[in-house]
């Protein structure tokens, strides 16, 4: 089974920009993978923040987004906040099963 | 408005087996591909098994062989069958679904696996 790695923590100024990366051990992730972001808050269920690589649900703040760089996905913030610190997991498809990449916590300090 | 239910996690010897269950109020388990993800104690998320709404299953490498993903269509359920518990199997399970806008999770069932 792959393996999804993912910064495991990260730190951002408030109103800085930060990008966390998700990578497949099975090669380059592509829009095929399907990329999600999920956000975890401290004993609250995950919650979508992008879906399909780059797709925003209508609670997504603006100042996330999501893209393919480098062979990665990728989760840009611009202009954190405090309400941004919390734990973050992509999730990627590979043929009709999920994994999970271990997840990075996001500081913002 | 959506609710998934968990219920069925306990304390279970290495070894036995439980019986997840997530019932679904306003959305229908069969016409969408639903998950069962565990989080272990301070740990993340980890993907277990899905069932597609054609019937496709899909297993963790972690629990393949060992866990069983069904749904009872008239009742709206989502199922997890648990056998041959393991001391790593201990976790707060979600059920889950995703996929275009959708996005809902249960409020999770602790199953912790010890003698």
């Amino acid at each position: 089974q792959a393996v999804v790695t993912q910064e495991p923590s990260l730190t951002v100024s408030p109103g800085g920009t930060v990008t966390l990366t998700c990578g497949s051990s099975t090669g380059a992730v592509t829009s095929g993978h399907y990329p999600y972001w999920f956000q975890q808050k401290a004993g609250q269920a995950p919650r979508t923040l992008i879906y399909d690589t780059t797709n925003k649900h209508s609670w997504t703040p603006a100042r996330f987004s999501g893209s393919l760089l480098g062979g990665k996905a990728a989760l840009t913030l611009s202009g954190a906040q405090p309400e941004d610190e919390a734990e973050y997991y992509c999730l990627l498809s590979y043929s009709g099963a999920w994994v999970f990449g271990g997840g990075t916590k996001l500081t913002v300090l | 408005e959506v609710q998934l239910v968990e219920s069925g996690g306990g304390l279970v010897q290495p070894g036995g087996s439980l019986r997840l269950s997530c019932a679904a109020s306003g959305f229908t388990v069969s016409s969408n591909y639903v998950s069962w993800v565990r989080q272990a104690p301070g740990k993340g998320l980890e993907w277990v098994s899905v069932i597609y709404s054609g019937g496709n299953t899909y297993y963790a490498d972690s629990v393949k062989g060992r866990f069983t993903i069904s749904r009872d269509n008239s009742k709206n359920t989502l199922f997890l069958q648990m056998n041959s518990l393991r001391a790593e199997d201990t976790a707060v399970y979600f059920c889950a679904s995703w996929g275009g806008t959708r996005d809902y999770w249960g409020q999770g069932t602790l199953v912790t696996v010890s003698s």
